[in-house]
């Protein structure tokens, strides 16, 4: 099973922040936080991931709460072409198989 | 990133046939590929995990003798879906991790559409 719980669905107004949480309350302290989004009909994209501090990089921000139960990917400006499930998975840093066990995503509409 | 592609983009097959899609990392050589099934308005659910040179490891549930993987390179993992039924219909993806990168994350191919009729 999924170790994180995403909303199902959410709006975002086109030019305006879009902020996506998701839990991990059981997360264990050598796992990563993973974003991944997949348009319609596509394969995953990577966004961005953290362990414990919070990143940011050209497409996104994520912030990890301190005790690292909870984050949230931030699209600061959010476009038409962000129109996507987005994924939020935890994964060891090192393991055998590495293996990503998908939850069931936010739907984010971006609205013109 | 790295690119990982996915061949063909889409098939149509007759039930009962044997439809194979490939999967390869072009940019960098995978040890490990991954394969999984994804239907309409699902989240995408994990097959097995390919390993170069060795046997596949498959989920619980997914059935072994139907779905043949064979990842003979390091750069080129295949999916085999044997005696195909419509139930078999669905969207599958690939990835591959690229141990050049820590903490190893996965690059996904475009994906696979399987309609059996």
């Amino acid at each position: 099973d999924a170790k994180t719980t995403q909303p199902t669905s959410m709006d975002c107004a086109e030019g305006r922040a879009a902020n996506l949480p998701c839990n991990h309350s059981t997360i264990s302290g050598n796992e990563y936080v993973y974003w991944y989004r997949q348009i319609h009909s596509q394969g995953p994209q990577y966004i961005i991931h953290g362990l414990k501090n919070n990143e940011t990089n050209e497409m996104a921000s994520l912030i990890i709460t301190e005790d690292r139960k909870s984050s949230t990917l931030i699209l600061p400006h959010a476009t038409l072409r962000d129109t996507a499930v987005y994924y939020c998975i935890v994964r060891p840093a090192t393991s055998g198989t590495y293996k990503y066990i998908f939850g069931t995503g936010t739907r984010l509409k971006v609205l013109a | 990133g790295a690119v990982v592609s996915q061949h063909p983009s889409r098939v149509i097959c007759k039930s009962g046939t044997s439809v194979k899609i490939e999967c390869r990392s072009l940019d960098f050589q995978a040890t490990t590929m991954f394969w999984y099934r994804q239907f309409p308005k699902q989240s995408l659910m994990l097959m097995a995990t390919s390993n170069e040179g060795s046997k596949a490891t498959y989920e619980q549930g997914v059935e072994k003798d139907k779905f043949l993987i064979n990842h003979a390179s390091l750069t080129l993992s295949t999916l085999t879906v044997t005696s195909a039924h419509p139930e078999d219909s669905s969207f599958y993806i690939c990835s591959a991790r690229d141990p050049r990168e820590k903490p190893y994350e996965q690059y996904f191919g475009p994906g696979t559409r399987l309609t059996v009729t």
